[in-house]
């Protein structure tokens, strides 16, 4: 069975960092692509990265480029988002997905970020 | 501000069949493949159709979906409670380098 389980959320100053992880099981995690999105409390979703299998290709949404950074390990079946200078905006609950519209396409329950002072 | 135009409410009665629409441009829908996701109350959203029409196995057939250039539309026939949910459309932007979401339309079942 296919899982992904986020976790590193929780709450964090303004101008903190946080670092997210997703760990991968059931699956060869080295083979798919994998990206991160959110959700805002009561908002919709916001797609903020993605990487390749082999991490040669990334790609970020405008609202974080600059901040976070996207990386993963293959051989810990793993992927993770750096998080730096975090803004209140960011507060939302962060989900890892593997292949965005594919037949595979499967996501984590997320974890909670919370940027507050 | 969501790239992609969601109603953000829907909603229709057991049995009714209700369609929900996703308005782009020429750098998403208009030429690339759009999927639908269907989210229940605290839960992760899960992948309800992708490449425009395919259904993912487990999928019901009430589920389907239609793209005509730079609009598509998800309908859902035969509404049941449980299809109570907040949905939302997707695809890849060639100008933007990523994935775009609709803001999510919040189908009641009445």
């Amino acid at each position: 069975e296919v899982q992904l389980v986020e976790s590193g959320g929780g709450l964090v100053q303004p101008g903190g960092s946080l670092r997210l992880s997703c760990a991968a099981s059931g699956f060869t995690f080295s083979t798919f692509e994998m990206n991160w999105v959110r959700q805002a409390p009561g908002k919709g979703l916001e797609w903020l990265s993605y990487i390749s299998s082999t991490a040669t290709t990334i790609y970020y949404a405008d609202s974080v480029k600059g901040r976070f950074t996207i990386s993963r390990d293959n051989a810990k079946n793993s992927l993770y988002l750096q998080m730096n200078s975090l803004r209140v905006e960011d507060t939302a609950v962060y989900y890892c997905a593997r292949g965005l519209g594919n037949d595979y396409d499967s996501w984590g329950q997320g974890t909670l970020v919370t940027v507050s002072s | 501000q969501s790239v992609l135009t969601q109603p953000p409410s829907a909603s229709g009665t057991p049995g009714q069949r209700v369609i929900i629409s996703c308005s782009g441009d020429s750098s998403n829908i208009g030429s690339k493949a759009v999927n639908w996701y269907q989210q229940l109350p605290g839960t992760a959203p899960k992948l309800l159709i992708y490449r425009n029409n395919q259904r993912p196995s487990g999928v019901p057939d009430r589920f389907s979906a239609s793209k005509s250039g730079t609009s598509a539309s998800l309908a859902i026939s035969g509404l049941q409670s449980e299809d109570e949910a907040d949905y939302f459309c997707a695809v890849w932007d060639d100008s933007l380098n990523g994935w775009v979401f609709g803001g999510g339309t919040k189908l009641t079942v009445l």
